[in-house]
């Protein structure tokens, strides 16, 4: 149980486009997902907070504009990377709570994504 | 500002030995801690959750938790060269968010 589905997996694209990545908790329902970025050989870093039916809370530092997080359903949120750069060129992955259980977070497969 | 610290490692052990695996965390309000298993450029794994003090098995591992010292560990038995890795460390004060520690990296030698 508790799997949380990330899609696409590997984006390769130009500077200037938009991205977006797609988050779906399968097998429950999350109040709760979050959005994180991996730099090589560094930890997770926290972007987001993403609330079923309520506007996102970011980390400080993190531009909201430029990351756009849309949490429409218990079992999906979405992450857009707009106009990305490269930048912006990281390892991006979503993870979720599950609603009968406050935690642990259960983490999605993660996206590579590389800005040309 | 709460911190989670981890020695980054290599960690190396021989295959069958036991790796020890700590984590210190700042936070005296802290109520829940987790131990991930990170392979290079996969997602991370859930291992283990342990809430109170004391110690919690699942199979060839144990988790620690002394909320008085601050620390929680992780000990892996008979380790395997499949369980070489980053291993991060995850700590909640009540809240939803983790933090996270920069992980020990281990290497399992065959």
């Amino acid at each position: 149980g508790a799997v949380v589905s990330q899609h696409p997996s590997w984006v390769i694209c130009k500077s200037g486009t938009s991205v977006k990545i797609e988050c779906r908790s399968l097998d429950f329902q999350a109040t709760t997902m979050f959005w994180y970025r991996q730099f090589p050989k560094q930890s997770l870093m926290l972007m987001a907070t993403s609330n079923e039916g309520s506007k996102a809370t970011y980390e400080q530092g993190v531009e909201k504009d430029k990351f756009l997080i849309n949490h429409a359903s218990l079992t999906l949120s979405t992450l857009t990377v707009t106009s990305a750069h490269p930048e912006d060129s990281s390892f991006y992955i979503c993870s979720a709570n599950d609603r009968l259980e406050d935690q642990p977070q259960h983490f999605g497969d993660g996206t590579r994504l590389s800005i040309l | 500002q709460k911190e989670v610290e981890q020695n980054s490692g290599p960690l190396s052990v021989p295959e069958g030995a036991i790796a020890s695996l700590n984590c210190t965390y700042s936070d005296r309000g802290s109520q829940s801690f987790f131990w991930y298993r990170q392979y290079s450029g996969k997602s991370p794994e859930l291992i283990m959750s342990i809430y109170s003090n004391g110690d919690k098995e699942d199979g060839r591992f144990t988790a620690q938790l002394n909320k008085a010292s601050q620390y929680v560990s992780l000990l892996i038995r008979d380790s395997q060269p499949s369980d070489s890795a980053t291993y991060l460390c995850a700590v909640t004060g009540g809240t939803y968010k983790y933090i996270f520690g920069t992980g020990t990296r281990l290497k399992v030698l065959a």
